[in-house]
């Protein structure tokens, strides 16, 4: 079975703080995923990582960075939290194809994050 | 790019069927379909290539028509149980997947 674990199930924050959302996952999978999902929105990513050391912007990468230095792990980084960010964080990973699609992604519990 | 879903909420009686679909302005490599339950993560259903094929479950299936960038999940004879918000991800290439809103389906008894 595919395990995505996240650090926390639920984080409170200050503005301005900075905060970091770790997943790690125990399947190999080459790409990992960081979405946030908010009421009436889905879900809409925001960075995701095909290999170690590597990352693409997704929809909504404004205010956020990731880093990804082992294969396993990928963490998401907010410089300075404002309320805005509030939301639930879910990472995901899935393996890679070249292109012929139709991998599933597995998905973390999720962070639930309130910046006050 | 986000794809758009319908109904955006739905309640069923026991046993009662449901259609929910999605709909997309870009040409698209597969189609999958994720349920989500209260409080949890969401749960891969299915995937629908293009070509046809398909990988699914029991009383639930799909279509996906490449022509019209559209799919829809058909839920037959609904339990308790399939009560979830249901979100259609649409793979337009490189591994990316990009959700829809999401529905919202409540089956009562």
């Amino acid at each position: 079975d595919v395990k995505v674990t996240q650090s926390s199930r639920y984080l409170v924050k200050r503005t301005g703080e900075k905060v970091f959302l770790e997943c790690v996952q125990d399947m190999d999978h080459e790409n990992m995923f960081w979405y946030r999902q908010d009421p009436g929105l889905g879900l809409r990513l925001i960075y995701f990582s095909y290999d170690v050391k590597m990352k693409e912007k997704g929809d909504i990468p404004e205010g956020y960075s990731v880093s990804r230095e082992k294969k396993e792990r990928f963490s998401l980084i907010l410089e300075s939290a404002s309320t805005n960010q509030t939301s639930m964080y879910l990472c995901a990973s899935s393996l890679w194809t070249s292109g012929t699609g139709g991998e599933t992604q597995y998905f973390g519990p999720g962070t639930r994050l309130l910046v006050l | 790019q986000q794809p758009v879903q319908s109904p955006q909420a739905v309640i069923l009686r026991e046993g009662e069927d449901a259609v929910i679909n999605c709909s997309s302005s870009k040409a698209l490599y597969s189609v999958h379909w994720y349920r989500q339950k209260h409080g949890e993560a969401p749960v891969f259903l299915m995937i629908l290539l293009k070509g046809g094929e398909q990988k699914g479950h029991e009383k639930i299936s799909a279509s996906f028509n490449e022509k019209k960038q559209q799919s829809s999940l058909y839920l037959t004879a609904s339990q308790l149980s399939y009560s979830g918000t249901y979100f259609c991800a649409l793979e337009a290439g490189a591994n990316n997947l990009f959700f829809g809103t999401g529905t919202r389906l409540t089956v009562i008894p």
